[in-house]
């Protein structure tokens, strides 16, 4: 059965230090995956997804990136956090074609 | 643009009590429609989903949605709600690759 991580589950960080959340899925090939963040009251906002390896489509332009250096990876980053990037991250799969989507655990991500 | 709307925020009923809650999209062509539940600091967790067919779909947890493309509606029910329903809720429509989720309904439930 398919499985997906994410990690970690907390994070608390500095304005200006670095940011790096991964993703992993297991159990299937090839899959789209996605980066959501969740603000209080604001839903689910799509940050980026990819349909294969290294390609990323991003879609709210802001200090965050995204890359897939596997099939079945996906990393979250950032270079200087800014205190807005507060929020709850959520990393999500698909198989290829449509479909339901599956979600991580999510990880909070508090900037101090 | 695809949108979807669910406009009530919080909704709060009593134990044993029924549920609806409320979805609006915007969708040019035939939309896949998705409900997902969200349990306090968790991923969230697939109730239901209507691709095609029969209108009225049956999710895990005793819910049920009805699909109305005259009123661009997907509305959850439930007949009987249990204290352990009490999460957020979120209806979304799949585009192409992405999934446009709306802002979430809060449940509250008295026991």
């Amino acid at each position: 059965s398919q499985t997906i991580h994410q990690w970690p589950a907390t994070l608390v960080q500095p304005v200006g230090s670095p940011l790096s959340l991964e993703c992993t899925v297991e159990g299937t090939s090839n899959p789209n995956l996605y980066w959501y963040r969740q603000a209080a009251g604001r839903g689910l906002q799509l940050l980026f997804y990819s349909v294969g390896i290294g390609q990323i489509s991003s879609e709210v332009p802001q200090n965050l990136s995204a890359s897939r250096p596997q099939d079945r990876q996906f990393i979250l980053s950032s270079k200087k956090l800014l205190l807005s990037d507060s929020g709850f991250y959520l990393c999500a799969w698909r198989i290829q074609g449509n479909g339901e989507l599956f979600f991580g655990e999510g990880s909070r991500l508090t900037v101090l | 643009a695809q949108s979807v709307t669910q406009p009530d925020i919080h909704i709060t009923v009593s134990e044993g009590a029924s549920l609806e809650l409320r979805c609006n999209y915007s969708y040019g062509a035939t939309p896949y429609l998705f409900w997902y539940v969200q349990s306090p600091g968790q991923g969230l967790q697939l109730l239901l989903k209507y691709f095609s067919g029969d209108t009225l779909v049956q999710g895990i947890k005793g819910f049920e949605a009805e699909f109305k493309r005259s009123q661009s509606s997907f509305n959850l029910r439930k007949p009987s709600v249990h204290w352990s329903d009490a999460a957020e809720y979120f209806c979304a429509v799949e585009g192409t690759y992405k999934y446009i989720f709306g802002t979430g309904t809060r449940l509250k439930v008295l026991a």
